[in-house]
């Protein structure tokens, strides 16, 4: 089983919808959480850490669940600019290379 | 405020050819640095993580090898390339205080073709 674990896609959707995304980890000890956003052919980029209590940046919402293992981003009133492959991020303090990757999902936005 | 640079951001090699990549990061001290892989339409591999200058940690056999021979300068590098080693090259930093811990922050990526 991989340690972080994401749906690839890809999400087809129209400009205006609501999308979610899930993640889920293996590892129960891991300790901080994030999403990022990736162009084609671009270096991914932080879009934003998750928090235990949920946090939201404009039309972005992240959530953890810790008792489930996962993480999930929902983005509301999609743009077309929101096209690009979302990354979920898995970190434990106890190593530098514990930060874990997922494969990422690809979202595509149609007009 | 800090900036990861690598070069160069695209380059093309025959198979069998050495390999240089260098990254620097400027604006902070001591920071951790990681090389990641990324083939096409895939997810990111880590490589290498160094964690001071001459500390590397090797994550996947490869025939590749990292140095740190500066504090903010990690280098990347093959003596014969592989087709396999293409691939789209990251260089990545972390900050580590407080609630920041372990955020990354990559460079700009080297898109490496080996033919």
């Amino acid at each position: 089983r991989k340690e972080v674990e994401q749906d690839p896609g890809p999400f087809n959707v129209p400009e205006g919808a609501t999308v979610a995304f899930n993640c889920t980890y293996s590892n129960s000890a891991s300790q901080s959480f994030f999403w990022y956003r990736q162009d084609c052919r671009k270096e991914p980029k932080l879009l934003m850490s998750v928090y235990s209590s949920g946090n939201e940046d404009g039309r972005f919402t992240a959530q953890l669940n810790r008792a489930s293992q996962y993480i999930s981003l929902l983005i509301r009133d999609s743009k077309l600019s929101d096209s690009a492959t979302y990354l979920c991020v898995v970190n434990s303090y106890s190593s530098a290379s514990k930060i874990i990757f997922g494969s990422g999902t690809r979202l595509s936005i149609r007009p | 405020s800090q900036t990861i640079h690598q070069w160069p951001a695209t380059l093309v090699q025959p198979v069998g050819s050495p390999l240089s990549l260098e990254c620097t990061v400027e604006g902070t001290s001591n920071p951790n640095l990681y090389w990641y892989r990324q083939a096409a339409g895939r997810g990111l591999q880590l490589l290498f993580y160094s964690v001071g200058i001459g500390q590397i940690s090797s994550e996947v056999p490869q025939n590749l090898s990292a140095s740190r021979p500066q504090d903010r300068q990690f280098i990347l590098s093959s003596k014969k390339l592989l087709l396999s080693d293409s691939g789209f090259y990251l260089c990545a930093w972390t900050v580590d205080y407080g609630s920041a811990k372990l955020r990354q922050f990559f460079g700009p990526g080297t898109r490496l073709t080996v033919l």
